[in-house]
Protein backbone atom coordinates (compact mmCIF):
# COMPACT_ATOMS: atom_id res chain seq x y z
CA UNK A 1 0.00 0.00 0.00
CA UNK A 2 1.19 3.37 -1.16
CA UNK A 3 1.22 5.69 2.25
CA UNK A 4 0.91 9.59 1.15
CA UNK A 5 2.27 12.06 3.65
CA UNK A 6 1.18 15.48 3.13
CA UNK A 7 3.13 19.05 4.64
CA UNK A 8 2.73 21.10 6.13
CA UNK A 9 0.12 19.61 8.37
CA UNK A 10 -1.41 23.49 8.44
CA UNK A 11 -0.78 25.95 6.52
CA UNK A 12 -1.43 30.16 7.46
CA UNK A 13 -1.44 32.24 5.08
CA UNK A 14 -3.12 35.54 3.96
CA UNK A 15 -5.39 36.39 1.20
CA UNK A 16 -3.27 37.07 -2.03
CA UNK A 17 -0.39 35.05 -1.00
CA UNK A 18 0.81 31.91 -2.72
CA UNK A 19 0.07 28.68 -0.95
CA UNK A 20 2.46 25.46 -1.59
CA UNK A 21 1.02 22.30 -0.23
CA UNK A 22 3.49 18.98 -0.75
CA UNK A 23 2.68 15.44 -0.59
CA UNK A 24 5.15 12.85 -0.76
CA UNK A 25 4.57 8.82 -1.40
CA UNK A 26 6.35 6.26 0.02
CA UNK A 27 6.62 4.47 -3.27
CA UNK A 28 6.54 5.51 -7.05
CA UNK A 29 3.03 6.33 -8.26
CA UNK A 30 3.34 5.33 -11.72
CA UNK A 31 1.68 7.50 -14.43
CA UNK A 32 1.19 10.70 -12.54
CA UNK A 33 -2.17 8.75 -10.75
CA UNK A 34 -2.19 11.41 -8.40
CA UNK A 35 -5.17 13.86 -7.73
CA UNK A 36 -5.66 16.93 -5.19
CA UNK A 37 -9.22 17.57 -3.74
CA UNK A 38 -10.66 20.78 -1.54
CA UNK A 39 -12.85 19.86 1.08
CA UNK A 40 -14.60 22.55 2.86
CA UNK A 41 -16.31 22.12 6.69
CA UNK A 42 -19.43 19.76 6.01
CA UNK A 43 -19.03 19.63 2.55
CA UNK A 44 -18.10 16.53 0.33
CA UNK A 45 -14.53 16.74 -1.47
CA UNK A 46 -14.44 18.69 -4.56
CA UNK A 47 -11.85 17.35 -7.43
CA UNK A 48 -9.21 19.99 -8.57
CA UNK A 49 -6.08 18.01 -9.72
CA UNK A 50 -6.08 14.80 -11.65
CA UNK A 51 -2.67 12.91 -13.33
CA UNK A 52 -1.04 15.13 -10.58
CA UNK A 53 -1.28 18.41 -13.41
CA UNK A 54 -4.69 18.30 -15.47
CA UNK A 55 -6.99 20.76 -13.63
CA UNK A 56 -10.42 19.39 -13.23
CA UNK A 57 -13.53 20.96 -14.93
CA UNK A 58 -14.26 24.44 -13.56
CA UNK A 59 -11.14 24.62 -11.54
CA UNK A 60 -9.51 28.13 -11.52
CA UNK A 61 -6.08 28.50 -13.20
CA UNK A 62 -4.56 29.52 -9.78
CA UNK A 63 -5.17 26.19 -8.96
CA UNK A 64 -2.05 23.91 -10.19
CA UNK A 65 -0.64 20.38 -9.44
CA UNK A 66 2.67 19.49 -10.39
CA UNK A 67 5.64 16.41 -9.44
CA UNK A 68 6.04 13.13 -10.65
CA UNK A 69 7.51 9.48 -8.81
CA UNK A 70 7.42 10.10 -5.41
CA UNK A 71 6.71 14.16 -4.44
CA UNK A 72 3.95 16.29 -5.85
CA UNK A 73 2.61 19.76 -4.84
CA UNK A 74 -0.42 21.51 -5.46
CA UNK A 75 0.04 25.87 -5.32
CA UNK A 76 -2.67 28.17 -5.22
CA UNK A 77 -0.52 31.08 -6.76
CA UNK A 78 -3.08 33.69 -5.33
CA UNK A 79 -5.06 32.96 -2.44
CA UNK A 80 -8.88 34.34 -2.27
CA UNK A 81 -11.22 34.06 0.64
CA UNK A 82 -12.72 31.09 -0.53
CA UNK A 83 -10.01 28.74 -1.06
CA UNK A 84 -9.57 28.00 2.55
CA UNK A 85 -10.16 24.75 3.10
CA UNK A 86 -8.53 21.33 4.28
CA UNK A 87 -6.61 19.35 0.73
CA UNK A 88 -6.08 16.17 0.46
CA UNK A 89 -3.72 14.48 -2.25
CA UNK A 90 -5.00 11.24 -3.26
CA UNK A 91 -3.39 8.34 -5.54
CA UNK A 92 -5.13 6.19 -7.41
CA UNK A 93 -4.39 3.65 -9.93
CA UNK A 94 -6.27 0.65 -12.17
CA UNK A 95 -6.71 -1.32 -8.67
CA UNK A 96 -6.46 -0.48 -5.53
CA UNK A 97 -5.89 0.33 -2.35
CA UNK A 98 -6.55 3.87 -2.88
CA UNK A 99 -5.36 6.15 -0.44
CA UNK A 100 -5.32 9.54 0.68
CA UNK A 101 -2.80 11.77 2.42
CA UNK A 102 -4.06 12.84 5.66
CA UNK A 103 -4.87 16.06 5.03
CA UNK A 104 -2.76 19.57 4.73
CA UNK A 105 -5.40 22.80 6.72
CA UNK A 106 -5.50 26.38 5.08
CA UNK A 107 -6.58 28.84 6.96
CA UNK A 108 -7.07 32.21 7.35
CA UNK A 109 -3.61 34.17 8.96
CA UNK B 1 -26.00 18.31 -13.61
CA UNK B 2 -24.30 15.60 -11.88
CA UNK B 3 -26.31 14.43 -8.68
CA UNK B 4 -25.08 11.81 -6.21
CA UNK B 5 -27.54 11.71 -3.37
CA UNK B 6 -27.11 9.42 -0.34
CA UNK B 7 -29.15 7.89 2.59
CA UNK B 8 -29.65 5.41 5.05
CA UNK B 9 -27.26 6.44 7.50
CA UNK B 10 -28.41 6.55 11.08
CA UNK B 11 -27.43 5.12 14.75
CA UNK B 12 -26.54 1.50 15.06
CA UNK B 13 -25.62 -0.74 18.07
CA UNK B 14 -22.33 -2.36 17.60
CA UNK B 15 -23.20 -5.83 15.75
CA UNK B 16 -25.84 -4.51 13.52
CA UNK B 17 -26.31 -3.32 10.47
CA UNK B 18 -27.34 -0.58 8.02
CA UNK B 19 -27.40 -0.40 4.09
CA UNK B 20 -26.53 3.07 2.44
CA UNK B 21 -28.32 4.23 -0.93
CA UNK B 22 -26.61 6.54 -3.33
CA UNK B 23 -29.25 7.67 -6.04
CA UNK B 24 -27.51 8.77 -9.01
CA UNK B 25 -28.72 11.13 -11.39
CA UNK B 26 -27.71 13.75 -14.03
CA UNK B 27 -25.53 10.99 -16.15
CA UNK B 28 -25.67 7.45 -17.71
CA UNK B 29 -24.97 5.71 -14.23
CA UNK B 30 -24.25 2.30 -16.13
CA UNK B 31 -21.29 3.82 -18.15
CA UNK B 32 -19.67 4.49 -14.42
CA UNK B 33 -17.72 2.92 -11.80
CA UNK B 34 -18.31 3.81 -8.54
CA UNK B 35 -17.05 4.31 -5.04
CA UNK B 36 -17.54 4.23 -1.45
CA UNK B 37 -15.19 6.87 0.59
CA UNK B 38 -16.10 7.40 4.64
CA UNK B 39 -14.69 10.07 6.48
CA UNK B 40 -14.92 9.29 10.82
CA UNK B 41 -15.51 12.02 13.01
CA UNK B 42 -12.85 14.76 12.64
CA UNK B 43 -10.53 12.63 9.88
CA UNK B 44 -9.37 12.17 6.94
CA UNK B 45 -10.90 10.22 3.73
CA UNK B 46 -10.25 6.19 3.55
CA UNK B 47 -11.70 4.85 0.89
CA UNK B 48 -13.68 1.36 1.54
CA UNK B 49 -15.37 0.07 -1.98
CA UNK B 50 -15.51 0.15 -5.63
CA UNK B 51 -17.51 -0.72 -7.76
CA UNK B 52 -17.04 -1.41 -11.71
CA UNK B 53 -19.31 -1.07 -14.41
CA UNK B 54 -18.35 -4.96 -15.50
CA UNK B 55 -19.60 -5.35 -12.03
CA UNK B 56 -15.56 -6.31 -10.67
CA UNK B 57 -15.52 -5.29 -6.88
CA UNK B 58 -12.71 -4.07 -4.66
CA UNK B 59 -12.76 -3.95 -0.47
CA UNK B 60 -10.15 -2.37 1.76
CA UNK B 61 -8.96 -4.69 4.38
CA UNK B 62 -10.81 -2.79 6.80
CA UNK B 63 -14.23 -4.06 5.65
CA UNK B 64 -14.18 -6.86 3.61
CA UNK B 65 -16.20 -9.88 4.68
CA UNK B 66 -18.10 -7.53 6.55
CA UNK B 67 -19.52 -4.57 3.79
CA UNK B 68 -20.98 -5.69 0.63
CA UNK B 69 -20.87 -2.76 -2.24
CA UNK B 70 -24.00 -3.60 -5.05
CA UNK B 71 -25.60 -1.58 -7.81
CA UNK B 72 -28.89 -1.11 -9.71
CA UNK B 73 -28.18 0.19 -12.90
CA UNK B 74 -32.07 0.01 -13.54
CA UNK B 75 -32.61 2.34 -10.76
CA UNK B 76 -29.54 4.98 -10.94
CA UNK B 77 -28.59 3.31 -7.35
CA UNK B 78 -25.62 2.54 -5.45
CA UNK B 79 -25.76 0.16 -2.21
CA UNK B 80 -23.20 -0.40 0.74
CA UNK B 81 -24.99 -3.17 3.01
CA UNK B 82 -22.92 -3.00 5.86
CA UNK B 83 -22.92 -5.87 8.58
CA UNK B 84 -21.16 -6.85 11.80
CA UNK B 85 -20.63 -2.93 12.66
CA UNK B 86 -17.85 -1.28 14.93
CA UNK B 87 -17.14 1.40 17.06
CA UNK B 88 -14.81 2.37 14.54
CA UNK B 89 -16.75 2.36 11.46
CA UNK B 90 -18.65 5.87 12.67
CA UNK B 91 -17.90 7.89 9.99
CA UNK B 92 -19.48 10.25 7.49
CA UNK B 93 -20.30 7.89 4.19
CA UNK B 94 -19.30 9.45 1.18
CA UNK B 95 -20.13 7.72 -2.70
CA UNK B 96 -18.16 8.81 -5.64
CA UNK B 97 -18.09 8.73 -9.01
CA UNK B 98 -15.08 7.36 -11.18
CA UNK B 99 -13.51 8.39 -14.13
CA UNK B 100 -10.97 6.77 -15.92
CA UNK B 101 -7.60 8.25 -16.89
CA UNK B 102 -6.24 6.91 -20.17
CA UNK B 103 -4.00 5.19 -18.37
CA UNK B 104 -6.42 2.91 -16.45
CA UNK B 105 -6.43 4.50 -13.27
CA UNK B 106 -9.87 5.56 -11.49
CA UNK B 107 -10.31 8.68 -9.70
CA UNK B 108 -13.09 10.00 -8.18
CA UNK B 109 -14.54 13.38 -10.11
CA UNK B 110 -17.69 13.84 -8.05
CA UNK B 111 -18.74 13.18 -4.69
CA UNK B 112 -22.19 13.38 -3.00
CA UNK B 113 -22.87 14.78 0.30
CA UNK B 114 -22.25 11.74 2.58
CA UNK B 115 -24.70 10.22 5.49
CA UNK B 116 -23.48 9.91 8.54
CA UNK B 117 -23.04 6.09 10.16
CA UNK B 118 -22.80 6.36 14.22
CA UNK B 119 -22.33 2.65 15.63
CA UNK B 120 -22.67 2.99 19.43
CA UNK B 121 -24.35 1.21 21.94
Amino acid sequence: EIVLTQSPGTLSLSPGERATLSCRASQRITNNHLAWYQQKPGQAPRLLIYGASSRATGIPDRFSGSGSGTDFTLTISRLEPEDFAVFYCHQYGSSPPYTFGQGTKLEIK
Amino acid sequence: EVQLVESGGGLVQPGGSLRLSCAASGFTFASYGMHWVRQAPGKGLEWISYISTSGTIYYADSVKGRFTISRDNAKNSLYLQMNSLRDEDTAVYFCARVRTDPYGGVYFDYWGQGTLVTVSS
